[in-house]
């Protein structure tokens, strides 16, 4: 299957900066990147849809100056938690699809801790 | 309205015996798709089987089986023969096929796995 490759796997950032968390499709050309958040032992939550090119498309409750989405290529997507306080301590996991929309690859995820 | 559900939070069974895994679902689109998903401590989901609502055979995948009955709409995932290595969290998903984004997936909330020895 597609690899989706997320990066970093696990980062640890002061309360006040910011973090940037990418994901890239390494085999084929991802057109509509989603971004999820799972809190500890529960599902994962939608924070937002990008689509190559434009505008990132949030779900209701998501900050969008908070988490800034970026997918500027058909291979990278990026989020940036900005000015990242404690109880933005989460896991966060990109997922991606083609051109052909039949299935979403996930990536591995990246574990961020504010202290 | 919750999409899908996913009422057993934890699960125990023993090394070698089969296991269901219980999901029910809310839509109404005619046109659907179901996932099941593994995910280790390590984090990453892992795809296990898939059912789109117009199939009309249960898929089967290795180990794991999807009894898929849509008149009741549910979606239980069947794990035969448990491993220690299926210990895991187990996540059902939805993708309603004419939404806007095709693959904006509806998860539920899980049910973690242990396969005892």
């Amino acid at each position: 299957g597609a690899v989706v490759s997320q990066h970093p796997s696990r980062v640890i950032c002061k309360s006040g900066t910011s973090v940037k968390i990418e994901c890239r499709s390494l085999d084929f050309q991802a057109t509509t990147m989603f971004w999820y958040r799972q809190f500890p032992k529960k599902s994962l939550m939608l924070m937002a849809t990008s689509n190559e090119g434009s505008k990132a498309t949030y779900e209701q409750g998501v900050e969008k100056d908070k988490f800034l989405i970026n997918h500027a290529s058909l291979t990278l997507s990026t989020l940036t938690v900005t000015s990242a306080h404690p109880e933005d301590s989460s896991f966060y996991i990109c997922s991606a699809t083609d051109r052909t929309n039949t299935e979403a690859f996930f990536g591995q995820g990246t574990r961020l801790t504010v202290v | 309205a919750q999409k899908i559900t996913q009422t057993q939070p934890g699960m125990f069974v023993q090394e070698k015996e089969a296991v269901t895994l219980d999901c029910t679902y809310d839509t109404s689109d005619q046109s659907y798709g179901l996932f099941w998903y593994k995910q280790p401590s390590s984090g990453e989901m892992i795809f296990l089987i898939y059912q789109g609502s117009y199939d009309e055979q249960n898929a089967t995948e290795g180990r794991y089986s999807l009894n898929f009955q849509k008149a009741r709409k549910s979606a239980n995932l069947v794990i035969s023969a448990s491993q220690l290595g299926d210990s895991a969290m187990y996540f059902c998903a939805m993708r309603e096929d004419y939404s806007y984004n095709f693959n904006k997936f509806y998860f539920g909330s899980g049910t973690k796995l242990n396969v005892k020895p």
